[in-house]
Protein backbone atom coordinates (compact mmCIF):
# COMPACT_ATOMS: atom_id res chain seq x y z
CA UNK A 1 0.00 0.00 0.00
CA UNK A 2 0.60 3.67 -0.72
CA UNK A 3 2.51 5.28 2.48
CA UNK A 4 1.53 8.47 1.57
CA UNK A 5 -1.82 10.21 1.49
CA UNK A 6 -2.82 13.66 -0.89
CA UNK A 7 -5.82 15.49 -2.34
CA UNK A 8 -7.06 13.94 -5.06
CA UNK A 9 -7.73 17.17 -7.01
CA UNK A 10 -6.67 20.98 -7.01
CA UNK A 11 -6.79 23.78 -9.13
CA UNK A 12 -4.52 26.91 -9.66
CA UNK A 13 -4.71 29.91 -11.54
CA UNK A 14 -2.26 30.12 -14.22
CA UNK A 15 1.12 32.06 -12.69
CA UNK A 16 0.13 31.82 -8.81
CA UNK A 17 1.99 29.52 -6.83
CA UNK A 18 0.56 26.26 -6.19
CA UNK A 19 1.20 24.33 -3.09
CA UNK A 20 0.76 20.65 -3.09
CA UNK A 21 0.51 18.67 0.11
CA UNK A 22 1.32 15.39 0.90
CA UNK A 23 1.01 13.52 4.43
CA UNK A 24 3.52 10.40 5.47
CA UNK A 25 2.71 9.78 9.10
CA UNK A 26 4.68 6.56 9.12
CA UNK A 27 8.15 7.81 7.25
CA UNK A 28 11.29 6.43 8.52
CA UNK A 29 14.36 8.10 9.30
CA UNK A 30 16.06 7.03 6.18
CA UNK A 31 13.08 7.31 3.90
CA UNK A 32 13.32 10.26 1.30
CA UNK A 33 10.51 11.88 -0.10
CA UNK A 34 10.14 12.16 -4.02
CA UNK A 35 7.92 13.82 -6.55
CA UNK A 36 7.02 13.14 -9.84
CA UNK A 37 4.63 14.07 -12.34
CA UNK A 38 2.87 12.61 -15.36
CA UNK A 39 1.34 15.01 -17.80
CA UNK A 40 -1.41 13.67 -20.31
CA UNK A 41 -0.47 10.97 -22.82
CA UNK A 42 3.28 10.35 -20.80
CA UNK A 43 5.34 8.44 -18.28
CA UNK A 44 6.01 10.03 -15.24
CA UNK A 45 8.87 12.03 -14.64
CA UNK A 46 11.13 13.12 -11.81
CA UNK A 47 10.69 16.22 -10.00
CA UNK A 48 12.20 16.89 -6.90
CA UNK A 49 13.05 14.88 -3.73
CA UNK A 50 14.51 15.66 -0.17
CA UNK A 51 15.40 13.87 3.26
CA UNK A 52 15.02 16.65 5.71
CA UNK A 53 16.00 20.06 4.27
CA UNK A 54 13.62 22.28 2.06
CA UNK A 55 14.99 21.45 -1.74
CA UNK A 56 15.18 23.59 -4.42
CA UNK A 57 15.66 23.10 -7.96
CA UNK A 58 14.25 24.82 -11.79
CA UNK A 59 11.38 22.57 -11.55
CA UNK A 60 9.83 23.36 -7.91
CA UNK A 61 10.74 23.58 -4.08
CA UNK A 62 10.10 20.93 -1.90
CA UNK A 63 9.56 22.28 1.86
CA UNK A 64 9.36 19.14 4.28
CA UNK A 65 8.10 19.73 8.34
CA UNK A 66 10.39 19.65 11.11
CA UNK A 67 8.99 15.97 11.96
CA UNK A 68 9.23 15.03 8.48
CA UNK A 69 5.36 13.52 8.69
CA UNK A 70 4.27 16.11 5.40
CA UNK A 71 6.10 17.56 2.62
CA UNK A 72 4.79 20.49 0.55
CA UNK A 73 5.59 20.49 -3.20
CA UNK A 74 5.45 24.18 -4.17
CA UNK A 75 5.46 25.40 -8.12
CA UNK A 76 6.25 28.86 -7.86
CA UNK A 77 4.73 30.12 -10.93
CA UNK A 78 2.18 27.53 -12.51
CA UNK A 79 1.10 27.37 -16.05
CA UNK A 80 -1.11 25.87 -18.69
CA UNK A 81 2.03 22.94 -19.19
CA UNK A 82 2.04 22.37 -15.51
CA UNK A 83 -1.60 20.51 -15.47
CA UNK A 84 -0.82 16.78 -14.41
CA UNK A 85 -1.22 14.40 -11.72
CA UNK A 86 1.65 14.80 -9.46
CA UNK A 87 2.90 11.88 -6.99
CA UNK A 88 4.37 12.32 -3.46
CA UNK A 89 6.01 8.86 -2.63
CA UNK A 90 8.15 7.24 -0.68
CA UNK A 91 10.01 4.21 -1.41
CA UNK A 92 9.70 0.75 -0.19
CA UNK A 93 12.38 -1.82 0.68
CA UNK A 94 12.31 -4.94 -1.25
CA UNK A 95 13.65 -8.09 0.22
CA UNK A 96 16.48 -8.39 -2.72
CA UNK A 97 17.95 -4.79 -0.58
CA UNK A 98 16.96 -2.81 -3.77
CA UNK A 99 14.36 -0.01 -3.26
CA UNK A 100 11.19 0.70 -5.45
CA UNK A 101 8.60 3.33 -5.42
CA UNK A 102 4.64 2.40 -4.25
CA UNK A 103 2.08 5.24 -6.34
CA UNK A 104 -0.82 6.11 -5.08
CA UNK A 105 -3.22 8.11 -6.83
CA UNK A 106 -1.70 11.18 -6.60
CA UNK A 107 -3.14 14.83 -7.02
CA UNK A 108 -4.67 15.97 -10.15
CA UNK A 109 -3.64 19.61 -10.84
CA UNK A 110 -6.04 21.53 -12.70
CA UNK A 111 -4.41 25.11 -14.16
CA UNK A 112 -7.15 27.85 -15.15
CA UNK A 113 -5.87 30.54 -17.98
CA UNK B 1 20.62 11.15 -23.67
CA UNK B 2 17.88 9.25 -25.22
CA UNK B 3 14.80 8.47 -22.97
CA UNK B 4 13.52 4.99 -22.39
CA UNK B 5 11.63 4.00 -25.89
CA UNK B 6 9.01 1.64 -25.87
CA UNK B 7 6.65 0.13 -29.07
CA UNK B 8 4.11 -0.45 -29.15
CA UNK B 9 2.95 2.58 -28.53
CA UNK B 10 -1.12 0.65 -28.59
CA UNK B 11 -2.37 -2.21 -29.00
CA UNK B 12 -5.62 -3.52 -29.59
CA UNK B 13 -6.52 -7.25 -28.96
CA UNK B 14 -9.56 -9.47 -28.23
CA UNK B 15 -9.54 -11.45 -25.13
CA UNK B 16 -7.79 -14.91 -24.74
CA UNK B 17 -5.19 -13.52 -27.88
CA UNK B 18 -1.48 -12.80 -26.77
CA UNK B 19 0.27 -9.49 -26.77
CA UNK B 20 3.95 -8.66 -25.97
CA UNK B 21 5.76 -5.55 -25.14
CA UNK B 22 9.10 -3.90 -25.50
CA UNK B 23 11.33 -1.62 -23.91
CA UNK B 24 14.47 -0.27 -24.49
CA UNK B 25 15.93 1.87 -21.81
CA UNK B 26 18.22 4.07 -20.83
CA UNK B 27 21.87 3.33 -22.07
CA UNK B 28 23.72 2.01 -18.95
CA UNK B 29 20.94 1.66 -16.29
CA UNK B 30 21.26 -1.54 -14.62
CA UNK B 31 17.75 -1.56 -13.02
CA UNK B 32 14.29 -2.23 -15.24
CA UNK B 33 10.86 -1.72 -14.32
CA UNK B 34 7.42 -2.66 -15.86
CA UNK B 35 4.70 -0.87 -13.89
CA UNK B 36 0.83 -1.20 -15.01
CA UNK B 37 -1.21 1.77 -14.97
CA UNK B 38 -5.20 1.27 -15.00
CA UNK B 39 -6.86 4.25 -15.64
CA UNK B 40 -7.43 6.49 -12.56
CA UNK B 41 -5.04 4.78 -10.99
CA UNK B 42 -1.38 5.46 -10.48
CA UNK B 43 1.27 3.07 -11.94
CA UNK B 44 1.76 -0.64 -10.19
CA UNK B 45 4.93 -1.97 -10.12
CA UNK B 46 4.96 -5.29 -12.17
CA UNK B 47 8.45 -6.47 -11.96
CA UNK B 48 11.84 -5.11 -11.09
CA UNK B 49 15.14 -6.62 -13.16
CA UNK B 50 18.73 -5.98 -11.69
CA UNK B 51 20.78 -6.55 -15.07
CA UNK B 52 19.44 -9.87 -16.42
CA UNK B 53 18.26 -11.43 -12.80
CA UNK B 54 14.73 -10.34 -11.53
CA UNK B 55 14.48 -8.60 -7.93
CA UNK B 56 10.89 -8.05 -7.38
CA UNK B 57 7.88 -9.91 -9.26
CA UNK B 58 5.92 -10.61 -6.18
CA UNK B 59 3.14 -8.29 -8.17
CA UNK B 60 3.61 -10.09 -11.63
CA UNK B 61 0.18 -12.37 -12.65
CA UNK B 62 2.45 -15.00 -13.17
CA UNK B 63 -0.26 -17.63 -14.48
CA UNK B 64 -0.61 -14.97 -17.82
CA UNK B 65 2.17 -12.86 -17.19
CA UNK B 66 5.83 -13.49 -18.06
CA UNK B 67 8.98 -11.15 -18.69
CA UNK B 68 12.60 -11.28 -19.90
CA UNK B 69 15.73 -8.94 -20.19
CA UNK B 70 18.00 -10.24 -22.86
CA UNK B 71 21.63 -9.53 -21.83
CA UNK B 72 20.37 -7.11 -19.48
CA UNK B 73 19.47 -4.42 -21.93
CA UNK B 74 16.07 -5.04 -23.82
CA UNK B 75 13.14 -6.61 -22.07
CA UNK B 76 9.88 -7.61 -22.90
CA UNK B 77 6.87 -8.28 -21.45
CA UNK B 78 4.03 -10.68 -22.71
CA UNK B 79 0.47 -11.52 -21.91
CA UNK B 80 -1.01 -14.70 -22.51
CA UNK B 81 -3.71 -14.91 -23.18
CA UNK B 82 -5.14 -11.48 -22.25
CA UNK B 83 -8.24 -10.95 -19.87
CA UNK B 84 -10.43 -7.60 -20.25
CA UNK B 85 -9.28 -6.50 -16.79
CA UNK B 86 -5.68 -6.29 -18.68
CA UNK B 87 -6.75 -3.15 -20.27
CA UNK B 88 -4.08 -0.31 -19.09
CA UNK B 89 -1.53 1.53 -19.72
CA UNK B 90 1.95 -0.48 -19.54
CA UNK B 91 5.12 1.75 -18.66
CA UNK B 92 9.06 0.74 -18.46
CA UNK B 93 11.26 2.59 -16.25
CA UNK B 94 15.24 2.39 -15.77
CA UNK B 95 17.18 3.73 -13.39
CA UNK B 96 21.07 3.53 -12.56
CA UNK B 97 21.10 2.11 -9.22
CA UNK B 98 18.34 1.59 -6.82
CA UNK B 99 20.54 -0.11 -4.24
CA UNK B 100 21.65 3.63 -3.34
CA UNK B 101 19.49 4.26 -0.20
CA UNK B 102 20.01 8.62 -1.22
CA UNK B 103 18.49 8.25 -4.36
CA UNK B 104 17.77 7.04 -7.73
CA UNK B 105 15.74 8.36 -10.44
CA UNK B 106 13.36 6.18 -12.51
CA UNK B 107 13.30 7.62 -16.02
CA UNK B 108 9.81 6.19 -17.71
CA UNK B 109 8.75 5.72 -21.23
CA UNK B 110 5.69 6.72 -22.79
CA UNK B 111 4.07 3.67 -22.29
CA UNK B 112 1.92 1.23 -24.38
CA UNK B 113 -1.71 1.61 -23.98
CA UNK B 114 -3.53 -1.82 -24.38
CA UNK B 115 -7.18 -2.42 -24.94
CA UNK B 116 -8.65 -5.63 -24.44
CA UNK B 117 -11.97 -6.26 -25.75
Amino acid sequence: DAKTTQPNSMESNEEEPVHLPCNHSTISGTDYIHWYRQLPSQGPEYVIHGLTSNVNNRMASLAIAEDRKSSTLILHRATLRDAAVYYCILRDRATSGTYKYIFGTGTRLKVLA
Amino acid sequence: EAGVAQSPRYKIIEKRQSVAFWCNPISGHATLYWYQQILGQGPKLLIQFQNNGVVDDSQLPKDRFSAERLKGVDSTLKIQPAKLEDSAVYLCASSLDPTRLSTDTQYFGPGTRLTVL
